[in-house]
């Protein structure tokens, strides 16, 4: 079974505040993402990874990073934490080739950013 | 840009019932369309559909594609409470960037 893990389920952090979220996942797979929830707008993409080091922009990268320096951890940073970066953010991970179309997702951190 | 478009918003049903979601999609280019189903944590992997016409199965859940019309229904029979959870529908463009366009998702209560 593929597992995709986060670091924390629920976080709250205060405006200005670095935040860092973590995922891993144990598949060895190529391709990682970090997506965010919100009601009424469904799931965006904020940034995949499909290599180590190798980062691209989603639908909605402004005010994040992403750091992907071992291939089963991907990273999410928010360099200066707002309170419309309150969400629930969800980290998934995909193989290559066809297997790019499935992607499994981790639990979600919901952050609240006060 | 990639929209994908799903109908109803939310249905509430009672047990027994079958239900049909719908997802309809504009694309530039198409390489395969997803169903998701999320409850109260990350959403599961239901179905990856790439070719037209063929029914995809799990136990009482099916899917089809059609991509003359670019829609996708799922199929839920004989509804139990555990259905209850949103169900999301994404298509992939392929090409050298990966990425899901995701639909905004059906809320799907099934009451007993």
């Amino acid at each position: 079974d593929v597992k995709v893990t986060q670091s924390s389920r629920y976080l709250v952090k205060r405006t200005g505040e670095k935040v860092f979220l973590e995922c891993v996942q144990d598949m060895d797979h190529e391709n990682m993402f970090w997506y965010r929830q919100d009601p009424g707008l469904g799931l965006r993409l904020i940034y995949f990874s499909y290599d180590v080091k190798m980062k691209e922009k989603g639908d909605i990268p402004e005010g994040y990073s992403v750091s992907r320096e071992k291939k089963e951890r991907f990273s999410l940073i928010l360099e200066s934490a707002s309170t419309n970066q309150t969400s629930m953010y969800l980290c998934a991970s995909g193989g290559a080739g066809r297997a790019w179309d499935t992607q499994y997702f981790g639990p979600g951190t919901r952050l609240t950013v006060l | 840009e990639d929209k994908v478009v799903q109908s109803p918003l939310s249905l509430v049903v009672h047990e027994g019932d079958t239900v049909t979601l719908n997802c309809s999609y504009e694309v530039t280019n198409f390489r395969s369309l997803l169903w998701y189903k999320q409850e109260k944590k990350a959403p599961t992997f239901l179905f990856m559909l790439t070719s037209s016409g063929i029914e995809k199965k799990s136990g009482r859940l099916s899917s089809i594609l059609d991509k003359k019309e670019l829609f996708s229904i799922l199929n839920i029979t004989a509804t139990q409470t555990g259905d209850s959870a949103v169900y999301l529908c994404a298509h992939n463009s392929g090409g050298s960037n990966y990425k899901l366009t995701f639909g905004k998702g059906t809320l799907l209560t099934v009451n007993p």
